[in-house]
């Protein structure tokens, strides 16, 4: 099993550039989540999906969109990225939520200039 | 609101010099404590859960224990691939919200 993969590992963008970090897992997992990690803040919860056509938002929701379309895919787009998206990004996945253990992607590292 | 604090931010350590690391939370309704270890550039790497007040879990140099208002991540002779950043969250109904981390050093 690959676990949980993540693409691109680095990503560079102009303000008001739109793009997409995709996320896949090979675990038959149902619940997946976005997180973005910044200095001094831990992680913060941005989207979740507990299984294929359902998303909600999280604690940060705002600039980014989900989809999930398939149990193995969690796509997060970025609609017209800002400064403040600077970021490193992780995609995690679990059997179900009430089990907790999370897998977590290698991260994404972005830089909006 | 829900909150996760983590003590202390950063924890540097000799090699073999026991210590504690602490997470507090108020959460309604936990439904589970976790702790991740983060190495740098890596995603975060489960560790334990905890779901009751009293309960412990040991693995290698490391015990997590459980009270109603915090839990604590206990090192025991740490060495110097302990270092990393250890993170614990709360399980809520849909989601688990996460404290800032612990940076823990353990010099040679």
């Amino acid at each position: 099993n690959a676990g949980v993969t993540q693409t691109p590992k680095f990503q560079v963008l102009k303000t008001g550039q739109s793009m997409t970090l995709q996320c896949a897992q090979d675990m038959n997992h149902e619940y997946m989540s976005w997180y973005r990690q910044d200095p001094g803040m831990g992680l913060r919860l941005i989207h979740y999906s507990v299984g294929a056509g359902i998303t909600d938002q999280g604690e940060v929701p705002n600039g980014y969109n989900v989809s999930r379309s398939t149990t193995e895919d969690f796509p997060l787009r970025l609609l017209s990225a800002a400064p403040s998206q600077t970021s490193v990004y992780f995609c995690a996945s679990s059997p179900k939520i009430r089990d907790g253990e999370q897998f977590f992607g290698p991260g994404t590292r972005l830089t909006v200039l | 609101e829900d909150q996760v604090t983590q003590s202390p931010e950063a924890l540097r350590l000799q090699e073999g010099e026991s210590s504690s690391l602490n997470c507090s939370y108020t959460v309604s309704g936990l439904r589970g404590l976790f702790w991740y270890r983060q190495d740098p550039g890596k995603g975060p790497e489960f560790l334990f859960t905890l779901y009751s007040a009293g309960e412990e879990k040991e693995k290698e140099r490391l015990k997590a224990t459980l009270t109603k208002k915090e839990s604590f991540l206990h090192i025991t002779a740490p060495k110097p691939e302990d270092s990393a950043t250890y993170l614990c969250a709360v399980q809520r109904t849909h989601d688990m919200r996460f404290g800032a981390g612990t940076r823990l050093t353990v010099k040679p």
